[in-house]
C-alpha cells in the first residue's frame, strides 16, 4: 500500500516568508507526528496529533510554528515569518493507533531560508 | 533530560564481516527503544523495536539487545553487504511524555 507521502521534496524561501509543509499519512493511521532534522544530527519531536487534536506540541520551537489536522488525515506545518535557522528536513510520521506504535516515516521535505 | 549518544559517529568496513553498532542513553525511564535505517533522500525505515522488559529482537540478519538498567543498546549486522550501506539511528520512546529521543546516527559504508 502507499506509504506517507510528504509535498513538496524541497522548498527554498526568503526570509520572512510564509510556508506551508504538507503530510499525507497511511491511509487509517490515527497518529501523525513531525520532527525536524538538521544535517549530522537526529529527528527533534516537534508536533503529534492523535486523531484531529494534537496531543503533544511541546516540541515546536515557538509560536511561528503551527500544525493542523482537521480531518484526522492530511496534516499542515505551517511557519511564519521564516528565519534562516528553520532550515531543515522536515519529517513527517504515522502509526496506525497511539505513541507507542512503530512509527512510518516519510521521505521528508527538505526547507531552505535563503 | 534524556541523551542518547552513538558510537562511532561513522564506520567502513569490508563486505562480509559482522559489525556493531552501539547506542546508549542518560535515563532508563524509556517505554521501548527503536532502531531506524536512513538513506539519502528517503525518509527512515524502523528496522526493530524492543519493548523496556524485553532484552532482544531479531529480524534476518539483524539483532539488537538492551541493557535498561546500564543504558545501553547494541545493533548487530550478520555478514554485511553493500545494500546496509546506510545511517542508523536509534531512538528511545521516553515513559514520561511518549516522545520519541534520537541518537545522531551511525554512518555505516559497507566496501564491496
Amino acid at each position: 500500500g502507499a506509504g506517507v507521502s510528504q509535498t513538496p521534496s524541497n522548498k527554498v524561501t526568503e526570509k520572512g516568508k510564509y510556508v506551508e509543509l504538507r503530510c499525507d499519512p497511511i491511509s487509517g493511521h490515527t497518529a501523525l507526528y513531525w520532527y525536524r532534522q538538521s544535517l549530522g544530527q537526529g529527528p527533534e519531536f516537534l508536533i503529534y496529533f492523535q486523531g484531529t487534536g494534537a496531543a503533544d506540541d511541546s516540541g515546536l520551537p515557538n509560536d511561528r510554528f503551527f500544525a493542523v489536522r482537521p480531518e484526522g488525515s492530511v496534516s499542515t506545518l505551517k511557519i511564519q515569518r521564516t528565519e534562516r535557522g528553520d532550515s531543515a528536513v522536515y519529517l513527517c510520521a504515522s502509526s496506525p493507533q497511539g505513541i507507542t506504535d512503530t512509527q512510518y516515516f516519510g521521505p521528508g521535505t527538505r526547507l531552505t531560508v535563503l | 533530560k534524556q541523551e542518547v549518544t552513538q558510537i562511532p559517529a561513522a564506520l567502513s568496513v569490508p563486505e562480509g564481516e559482522n559489525l556493531v553498532l552501539n547506542c546508549s542513553f542518560t535515563d532508563s525511564a524509556i517505554y521501548n527503544l527503536q532502531w531506524f535505517r536512513q538513506d539519502p533522500g528517503k525518509g527512515l525505515t524502523s528496522l526493530l523495536l524492543i519493548q523496556s522488559s524485553q532484552r532482544e529482537q531479531t529480524s534476518g540478519r539483524l539483532n539488537a539487545s538492551l541493557d535498561k538498567s546500564s543504558g545501553r543498546s547494541t545493533l548487530y549486522i550478520a555478514a554485511s553487504q553493500p545494500g546496509d550501506s546506510a545511517t542508523y539511528l536509534c531512538a528511545v520512546l521516553m515513559d514520561s511524555n511518549y516522545q520519541l529521543i534520537w541518537g545522531a546516527g551511525t554512518k555505516l559504508i559497507i566496501k564491496p
